[in-house]
C-alpha cells in the first residue's frame, strides 16, 4: 500500500527553539512536496524536492530529501509564532496524483 | 494575476438537494483536482481530470460528480447521495508532467442546513 507518514502529528514548541518534522513514504518516488495550511485557509506550496539530496531553504524553514531512506525532513530554526500552521508533505503517486501525509499541526508559543 | 477561483466561499445544503461548487483556473494547467478535508484531517481525493472531457474517480468519489467541458473549469456537484457532505472542499490544478506542485484555490466550506 502506498503510504506517506508524518511525525509528529502535533507539535507544541517555544519560540526560539529548533525542531524537525519527519515525512516517511513507501513509494519509490523521488519527488516530494511540502505545503503549509493556516487555520481555515487553503494550502500554500512551500518546497518542491526533486532528487536525492535536494535541500531547499526559505527563511527559518529548510527541507531535505533522502530518496534512499524514503525520508524528507522539514527543519524549523529559531521558531517564531508566525510559523504556527499545519504542514503537509505529499509524494507523487503518478504524474498526476499525489499521496498526502496526515499533516503536522505546529503551535509555537511566545 | 493567475490563480484558482472557487465559489462560493460558504454553501449550505438542504436534505435531498444537489449543490454545485465552482472551480475556475487561469493558469493554463491541464490537470485539475477536487479534495475533501474534514476538520483536523488531511486531504482526500474526490475526482481528478488530466485533460478536457476526461476525469477519473479518486478515493472517495461516491456521492459526487464532476464535468470538464473546458480546460479552465472543473465544477463539483455534491449529490443527495452524499449523506455526510459537511467539509471543506479544495480545488487544485497542476501543470502536466512530474515535479510540479499543485496550486490550490481558497476553498468552499459546505454545511448541511
Amino acid at each position: 500500500e502506498l503510504k506517506v507518514e508524518q511525525n509528529p502529528l502535533f507539535l507544541s514548541m517555544q519560540e526560539g527553539k529548533n525542531y524537525t518534522i519527519y515525512c516517511n513514504y513507501s513509494t519509490t518516488s523521488d519527488r516530494l512536496y511540502w505545503y503549509r495550511q493556516d487555520p481555515g485557509k487553503s494550502l500554500e506550496s512551500l518546497f518542491v524536492l526533486l532528487s536525492n539530496g535536494a535541500v531547499k531553504q526559505e527563511g527559518r524553514l529548510m527541507a531535505s530529501l533522502d530518496t534512499k531512506a524514503r525520508l524528507s525532513t522539514l527543519h524549523i530554526t529559531a521558531a517564531v509564532h508566525d510559523l504556527s500552521a499545519t504542514y503537509f508533505c505529499a509524494v507523487d503517486r503518478s504524474n498526476y496524483q499525489l499521496i498526502w501525509g496526515a499533516g503536522t499541526k505546529l503551535i509555537i508559543k511566545p | 494575476d493567475g490563480g484558482i477561483t472557487q465559489s462560493p466561499k460558504y454553501l449550505f445544503r438542504k436534505e435531498g438537494q444537489n449543490v454545485t461548487l465552482s472551480c475556475e483556473q487561469n493558469l493554463n494547467h491541464d490537470a485539475m483536482y477536487w479534495y475533501r478535508q474534514d476538520p483536523g484531517q488531511g486531504l482526500r481525493l474526490i475526482y481528478y481530470s488530466q485533460i478536457v472531457n476526461d476525469f477519473q474517480k479518486g478515493d472517495i468519489a461516491e456521492g459526487y460528480s464532476v464535468s470538464r467541458e473546458k480546460k479552465e473549469s472543473f465544477p463539483l456537484t455534491v449529490t443527495s447521495a452524499q449523506k455526510n457532505p459537511t467539509a471543506f472542499y479544495l480545488c487544485a490544478s497542476r501543470n502536466s508532467g512530474g515535479g510540479q506542485p499543485q496550486h490550490f484555490g481558497d476553498g468552499t466550506r459546505l454545511s448541511i442546513l
